[in-house]
């Protein structure tokens, strides 16, 4: 167990609707990072928040937004959903934001668009 | 362009035999290089990491792995697989500076026989 938690572990849902992804880094980690696993892409890094602010910005879509409160706990909206958004979107955290911060990973979200 | 890559999707071997999985990166400078493993329906976890220094790297598990400059490469051996090493593999590497990415490879799946 890494201490990051994300919620909900799966989630179905239809083309064009939105949903939200919740993560909770480990205690004491200021710096949170989305991630989405796909059969096509692989692993991709979409964004990185660090202490509420974002950090830095990888292949997300517009019709994707993240932000992280002042808890530190962030989430992941997805909007007009495609099919193609089927993917485990993990969530990870780490105690600073620079590069060699060890990310500790959460189980992910498995998100179905039917 | 910065990318990585694992050229084996696959590999199998048998319990108590030796294992390398190859990563080569293509970036500007050297990066920080990780490896991580995720076992199935879990998330990722931290292996090992070389940010500068000696090129040999020891991880958890008994993992180890090797920085080499001029072959751009990152392999990942261990002397002697377990059953339960049976996972994915990820390599993945960052920027020692400026905006914080992670890239990650595509990916080993190990399969070790009994």
């Amino acid at each position: 167990d890494s201490g990051v938690t994300q919620t909900p572990k799966h989630l179905i849902t239809a083309t064009g609707q939105r949903v939200t992804l919740r993560c909770s880094p480990r205690s004491g980690d200021l710096s949170v990072y989305w991630y989405q696993q796909s059969l096509d892409q692989g692993l991709q890094f979409l964004i990185q928040y660090y202490n509420g602010e974002e950090r830095a910005k990888g292949n997300i879509l517009e019709r994707f937004s993240a932000q992280q409160f002042p808890d530190l706990h962030s989430e992941l909206n997805l909007s007009s959903l495609e099919l193609g958004d089927s993917a485990l979107y993990f969530c990870a955290s780490s105690v600073n934001a620079g590069a060699g911060e060890t990310q500790y990973f959460g189980p992910g979200t498995r998100l179905l668009v039917l | 362009a910065q990318s990585v890559t694992q050229p084996d999707i696959h590999i199998t071997v048998s319990e108590g035999a030796s294992l390398e999985l190859r990563c080569n990166y293509s970036y500007g400078a050297t990066p920080y290089l990780f490896w991580y493993v995720q076992s199935p329906g879990q998330g990722l976890q931290l292996l090992l990491k070389y940010f500068s220094g000696d090129t040999l790297v020891q991880g958890i598990k008994g993992f180890e792995a090797e920085f080499k400059r001029s072959q751009s490469s990152f392999n990942l051996r261990k002397p002697s697989v377990h059953w339960s090493d049976a996972a994915e593999y990820f390599c993945a590497v960052g920027p020692h500076s400026g905006t914080y990415k992670y890239i990650f490879g595509t990916g080993t799946r190990l399969k070790v026989l009994a």
